[in-house]
């Protein structure tokens, strides 16, 4: 069964860099696309982007600017850097598994980043 | 960008019945929809694929159809477990994106 868990900072100040990495276990790094979504305190889901270990990536464009997604195979990880954030960035950010190139079928729990000085 | 609605935005019901949410595309996303449930508290879980197939696990009462911009999620008998906002997400074209969800209570 495949587990995915977030780690993040919790508070990050206006104009930083936002950090997010999710941990995999219970199967290999190197047999899926991983992808991003955010939620924004009681609002719907954003995708942000989905990266594959050999190094393809695919961003929303209305993030693409600020975001980069990697892998990391020797940790069985990936993760998330936003930067220049804002207020707007304040979010629930999800990790989750790419299964059939389209559908997110295994979720972290989430970790709630809020932006503020 | 295509634009996903979703309707209603919210409904009741009672333990028992038949519910229905629609959800249309702003254009032409021939069957690749999934839908989604979430949980307060809690990250979405995959219910439905391809527009109607049901993910391993999922209960039977759980349906989903439509092509082309037009489709439907019905719950057959609501489960006081079914309590949850469900999204409809479309993957034809990146960006994938999501319906702004359908709180469904009891």
């Amino acid at each position: 069964q495949v587990q995915l868990q977030e780690s993040g900072p919790g508070l990050v100040k206006p104009s930083e860099t936002l950090s997010v990495i999710c941990s995999v276990s219970g199967g290999s790094i190197t047999s899926s696309y991983w992808s991003w979504i955010r939620q924004p305190p009681g609002k719907g889901l954003e995708w942000i982007g989905y990266s594959y270990y050999r190094g393809s990536t695919n961003y929303n464009p209305s993030l693409k600017s600020r975001v980069t997604i990697s892998v990391d195979t020797s940790k069985n990880q990936f993760s998330l850097k936003l930067n220049s954030v804002t207020a707007a960035d304040t979010a629930i950010y999800y990790c989750a598994r790419v299964m059939r190139g389209s559908s997110f079928d295994y979720w972290g729990q989430g970790t709630l980043v809020t932006v503020s000085s | 960008d295509i634009q996903m609605t979703q309707s209603p935005s919210s409904l009741s019901a009672s333990v028992g019945d038949r519910i229905t949410i629609t959800c249309q595309a702003s254009q032409d996303i021939s069957n690749y929809l999934n839908w989604y449930q979430q949980k307060p508290g809690k990250a979405p879980k995959l219910l439905i694929y391809d527009a109607s197939k049901l993910e391993t696990g999922v209960p039977s009462r759980f349906s989903g159809s439509g092509s082309g911009t037009d489709f439907t999620f019905t719950i057959s008998s609501l489960q006081p477990e079914d309590i949850a906002t469900y999204y409809c997400q479309q993957y034809d074209s990146l960006p994938f994106t999501f319906g702004p969800g359908t709180k469904v209570d009891i």
